[in-house]
């Protein structure tokens, strides 16, 4: 049973660019979170989604950051017109339908690079 | 809002040697208490936990026990070895915060053989 995927494991974007970060869940989970870790920081929850809604975006900066979950394919996470404060580890986790939080199994991580 | 502090890494022992990682958390209510690790290259993995007050969490030698009174979950393990160098992250999860994690900044183990 293959873990958490993310793709994307490393991305480097010129300011101005869009990001885009893809996260498959573990097969059978249909809850997907994403956190940020920005530099000699902890990761700080961004936001949590199950199939085709957006259960809680509190994390989330207001502008140019969104995030999705379609019946089909992977979790993305979008940021538009990155800026170089955007740089950080983005971690996606998946849990099962009746997780707590210790069933989020986390993936690899994809360090973003703004340039 | 929620918090977690962790001491800073790295931290370099030897094999066999005694390690202690400390936590310490802020939270409303009466939060659950995780310890992850992330090895090289890879995601974090949950390593241990604790739900309520003077409950001790353990796997693969680690320990933490949660103190309320203290506001702390420290890890320890008696005789590291080198596979047991990554990165470690202490979490909290409060009793009104649904699902989200907050995490400490990690700290980062070095063994040497």
């Amino acid at each position: 049973n293959a873990g958490v995927m993310q793709n994307p494991r490393h991305l480097v974007r010129r300011r101005g660019q869009e990001a885009r970060l893809r996260c498959s869940p573990m097969k059978g989970h249909s809850h997907v979170y994403w956190y940020r870790q920005l530099p000699e920081e902890g990761l700080k929850f961004m936001v949590y989604l199950q199939k085709e809604n957006i259960i809680d975006e509190s994390g989330m900066p207001k502008e140019r950051f969104s995030a999705e979950f379609p019946k089909e394919g992977p979790s993305i996470l979008r940021i538009q017109q990155v800026v170089r404060g955007d740089s950080a580890a983005y971690f996606c986790a998946s849990s099962p339908q009746q997780g707590g939080p210790d069933t989020q199994y986390f993936g690899p991580g994809t360090r973003l690079t703004v340039l | 809002g929620d918090s977690v502090t962790q001491m800073e890494g790295p931290v370099t022992l030897s094999e066999e040697a005694f390690l202690t990682i400390n936590c310490t958390y802020t939270a409303t209510g009466y939060p659950s208490l995780f310890w992850y690790v992330q090895y090289p290259g890879e995601g974090l993995q949950l390593l241990l936990k604790a739900t309520k007050a003077d409950d001790k969490g353990s796997n693969k030698g680690f320990e933490a026990t949660y103190r309320k009174e203290t506001t702390s979950f420290h890890l320890e393990k008696g005789s590291v070895q080198v596979s047991d160098s990554a990165v470690y992250f202490c979490a909290l999860r409060s009793d009104n915060a649904g699902n989200m994690l907050t995490f400490g900044g990690g700290t980062r183990l070095m063994v040497k053989p």
